[in-house]
């Protein structure tokens, strides 16, 4: 079925190790995104790309990396985890006329 | 930047009634408002948006306003049945394109039986 992607669903990670959340959409969207969902302050924009190759800041981007190597995927790498970085991800991606697409999430844990 | 508010942020009505969430806006450029419907373990889906051009859209039991004078928009779901209990998020964009979306802190909707 045609959307996003997201793996895992589930992370517990210790403080300081590293890992990256997978992002994939079969849906040939130019613009994808990040963003993060904390309780009672809605979703967040981490990182935002425009195409393969192009990427930006969102408003909450310290702590992350991202890269566009393809249209399809769009990994976000956390470094070094911290506990504030415990959330809930979302990727989305977005076609002109039709809005975001999301994804199911990943819950991490950071501990 | 652009600060979204959005209230109440819960809501409980009873099966049948009429349920309004209403969201302000910060940035007079902003011209694209789209609402979306997250359930539980799932990420949030779109509903139904309202481009600045546009003063009301409807699609079924679903309508949005917009009043950019005011610069808040409100969601109106009309016949509310059970499964529209979920999380309600507005948001806004400066542009059409949506790239930067800002959103509103959610409306936890309940429909009682």
């Amino acid at each position: 079925n045609a959307g996003v992607t997201q793996t895992p669903k589930f992370q517990v990670l210790k403080t300081g190790q590293s890992m990256t959340l997978q992002c994939a959409q079969d849906m040939n969207h130019e613009y994808m995104s990040w963003y993060r969902q904390d309780p009672g302050m809605g979703l967040r924009l981490i990182h935002y790309s425009v195409g393969a190759g192009i990427t930006d800041q969102g408003e909450v981007p310290n702590g992350y990396n991202v890269s566009r190597s393809t249209t399809e995927d769009f990994p976000l790498r956390l470094l070094s985890a911290a506990p504030s970085q415990t959330s809930v991800y979302f990727c989305a991606s977005r076609h002109p006329a039709e809005g975001y697409t999301f994804g199911s999430g990943t819950r991490l844990t950071v501990v | 930047g652009e600060n979204v508010e959005q209230h109440p942020s819960t809501l409980s009505v009873q099966e049948g009634d009429s349920a309004v969430i209403k969201c302000t806006y910060s940035d007079s450029a902003s011209n694209y408002f789209p609402w979306y419907k997250q359930e539980l373990g799932k990420g949030p889906q779109l509903i139904i948006d309202i481009r600045s051009n546009v003063g009301e859209k409807k699609d079924q039991r679903i309508a949005v306003t917009l009043n950019k004078t005011a610069k808040h928009f409100s969601l109106h779901i009309t016949e509310t049945q059970p499964e529209d209990s979920a999380v309600y998020f507005c948001a806004a964009s400066i542009n059409n394109a949506g790239n930067m979306l800002t959103f509103g802190g959610g409306t936890r909707l309940m429909v009682k039986p």
